[in-house]
């Protein structure tokens, strides 16, 4: 069965600073590896997602993820943090090959980013 | 471009009273959707999804029910809600296309139930 891990409840890091929010994946079959936003008390926001292809993959405001198949990780990263990348960020894999398209979350890592 | 959209964004409800929340998508035609809850701000639970009207699938038994009357509406009920019911309720859509497959959030909806 499929399941994505995170496995930092928190992260936190300098303004200015390289951040990296940690993602484990387990599926049978290639991967469909999503990354999403939630800021308080709003909806997830879509940032990213890897299908086939290049590896890096870039998105919304400045993040990008780094798929490798041998770790089994999508860690998603930014060069530079700002304190309003502050937020609840999740991981998620879609469901096997099914027309659900449902996807499986992970536990959310909260990025706590200082001034 | 695809909207979506979720009312109310705040509800109190009592112990035992009757719940309804509603999604809409605009935009795009034959939608999958889903309704998540998130409890404590953490952990998304999946509650039901469609693939289209009339057909809702049920991912944890419990007090709530859905309903999908129109392409792209799909509304959640309760009819006694429970204090375990409260928490930020989530609608989402996605593309049926084999091309599209993350998922969108509509701005959800906080449930506190007394």
């Amino acid at each position: 069965a499929q399941s994505v891990a995170q496995p930092e409840d928190q992260v936190n890091v300098a303004e200015g600073n390289p951040l990296t929010v940690k993602c484990t994946y387990s599926v049978s079959g290639n991967p469909y590896l999503f990354w999403y936003v939630q800021y308080p008390n709003r909806g997830l926001q879509f940032l990213l997602k890897y299908i086939t292809g290049d590896n890096l993959v870039k998105g919304s405001y400045g993040f990008e993820a780094e798929f490798n198949k041998s770790q089994t990780s999508f860690h998603l990263k930014k060069p530079s943090a700002l304190v309003s990348d502050s937020a609840l960020y999740f991981c998620a894999v879609r469901e096997g090959w099914s027309a659900t398209n449902k996807l499986i979350f992970g536990t959310g890592t909260l990025l706590a980013v200082q001034p | 471009s695809q909207t979506i959209h979720q009312w109310p964004a705040t509800l109190v409800q009592p112990v035992g009273s009757p719940l309804s929340l509603e999604c809409t998508v605009e935009g795009t035609s034959n939608p999958n959707l889903y309704w998540y809850r998130q409890a404590a701000g953490r952990g998304l639970q999946l509650l039901f999804y469609s693939v289209g009207i009339g057909q809702i699938s049920s991912e944890v038994p419990q007090n709530l029910s859905a309903s999908r009357p129109q392409d792209r509406q799909f509304i959640l009920s309760s009819k006694k809600l429970l204090l375990s019911d409260s928490g930020f309720y989530l609608c989402a859509w996605s593309g049926d296309r084999e091309s599209s497959y993350e998922q969108y959030f509509g701005p959800g909806t906080r449930l506190t139930v007394t």
